[in-house]
């Protein structure tokens, strides 16, 4: 069945850790979005990629980073610099020329402990 | 321009009730209407979408209307039942251009409880 996977569902770091969150998809979907969501908020984008080797930065991409060498990959690292990591990470993906809807992982909270 | 207002934050209703969630975008733009259910602890998974050139569509008891002129479109969820108390979240992209579409704008999510 094809789908996003997202590793691990659950993730603790240590203050001044950098972490990486994996997202993979075999949906052959061009794009691919990260979003954070605390609790009780909406969906905020941190990075996308409409095409390999190149991505954008979202609303709140300070503290992060990413890499897309391959279309089926896009992880997510969370850097010491992020001052609030605590949250639930949630990977996307897309097809770009059937304009349709966002296809979402099931999701890893992150817990800074 | 790019927002999408999404209202009400929390609404409860009894079951067979018929709650219905309202956002309004100012992008004229926008051509692609879809709405997504997250239960806790999961994803969210896309339940109804609607494009502009239709102002109704229904899918089993999920109904998204749209006013084009208005620039709103809203849900409803007849004979509402427990097991859909979540959060549902409107949304909204632009055709880019050639062949590429958009990243979805996300309204700010409802959070829906229906009692038994």
């Amino acid at each position: 069945d094809g789908g996003i996977t997202q590793s691990p569902k659950y993730l603790f770091r240590k203050e001044g850790q950098n972490v990486t969150l994996s997202c993979e998809q075999n949906l052959n979907h061009d794009a691919m979005y990260w979003y954070r969501q605390d609790p009780g908020q909406g969906l905020r984008l941190i990075y996308y990629s409409q095409i390999v080797n190149d991505f954008q930065k979202g609303d709140i991409a300070e503290g992060y980073s990413v890499s897309r060498e391959k279309k089926e990959s896009f992880p997510l690292t969370v850097t010491s610099a992020q001052k609030n990591p605590t949250a639930f990470y949630l990977c996307a993906s897309r097809s770009q020329t059937s304009g349709g809807g966002y296809t979402f992982g099931s999701g890893t909270r992150l817990t800074v402990v | 321009q790019q927002q999408v207002k999404q209202s009400p934050q929390s609404l409860i209703v009894q079951k067979g009730g018929i709650p219905i969630i309202n956002c309004a975008y100012e992008n004229t733009a926008f051509d692609y209407f879809p709405w997504y259910q997250q239960f806790p602890g999961k994803g969210p998974a896309l339940l109804i979408a609607i494009r502009p050139d239709v102002s109704e569509k229904k899918e089993g008891r999920f109904t998204i209307s749209f006013n084009k002129s208005a620039k709103q479109f809203s849900l409803h969820i007849m004979d509402s039942q427990p097991g859909d108390s979540a959060t549902y979240f409107c949304a909204a992209s632009a055709y880019a251009g050639g062949t590429s579409y958009g990243k979805l704008t996300f309204g700010q999510g409802t959070i829906l409880t229906v009692h038994p």
